[in-house]
């Protein structure tokens, strides 16, 4: 079975611009995270979608971040305009559904100049 | 009061010894807990799930659950180098959301 596929892997941008991220889940898995894990710290959610809907979204910060997941299958997860302390890992997860065990990706690891 | 607790760590074990790892969590109602492992650089990865109270063991993995006292363990026996990581305690809470503690750093020294 394919895991969850993420890209780019590493990204570096300056403060200011815009960055995007792409998550292709387990096939058949309905529910889809984003997580960010800054260094040190556990994944915080930031939106979770069941097939094409948002779940909660309620951690995401809206002025900056957005989040689609058309069709139900990939999602893209993008931040503009990015700030310094947007600087962490972007991890995608995915699930059977609500409450089922979680199986992550590799993670973006974006930096921020 | 954080939603998950974990003492950060370090821990340091000698190889062969147990491995004990703490978690507290505060939602009374929590019916699913995990542990992932993450290695350096690396995405978590599941190693154990447990539902309900007592004791659930894998190989050399045991989670322990008593939700009365709202705490799950995890234990590794005859810990080995390549158990070094950060093991993530993980619960749903409230509205089906999974929320991560910060993690305990695990050494095991040959």
């Amino acid at each position: 079975e394919a895991g969850v596929a993420q890209s780019p892997r590493y990204k570096i941008i300056e403060k200011r611009q815009s960055v995007a991220f792409w998550c292709n889940p387990i096939s058949g898995h309905a529910t889809l995270y984003w997580y960010q894990q800054i260094l040190g710290q556990g994944p915080k959610l930031l939106i979770q979608f069941q097939n094409n809907g948002v779940v909660d979204d309620s951690q995401l910060p809206k002025d900056r971040f957005s989040a689609e997941r058309l069709k139900g299958v990939d999602s893209t997860l993008k931040i503009q305009p990015a700030k310094l302390e947007d600087s962490a890992v972007y991890l995608c997860a995915s699930s059977w559904g609500d409450g089922q065990p979680q199986h992550f990706g590799d993670g973006t690891r974006l930096s921020i100049l | 009061q954080k939603e998950v607790e974990q003492n950060s760590g370090p821990l340091s074990v000698p190889e062969g010894a147990i491995a004990s790892l703490n978690c507290t969590y505060s939602d009374r109602v929590s019916q699913s807990f995990f542990w992932y492992r993450q290695y350096s650089g690396k995405s978590p990865e599941l190693i154990m799930s447990i539902y309900s109270n007592g004791d659930k063991e894998d190989g050399r993995f045991t989670a322990q659950l008593n939700k009365a006292s709202q705490y799950v363990s995890l234990l590794i026996r005859d810990s080995q180098p390549s158990d070094s990581a950060t093991y993530l305690c993980a619960v749903i809470q409230g509205a089906q959301k999974l929320v991560f503690g910060q993690g305990t750093r695990l050494t095991i020294n040959p």
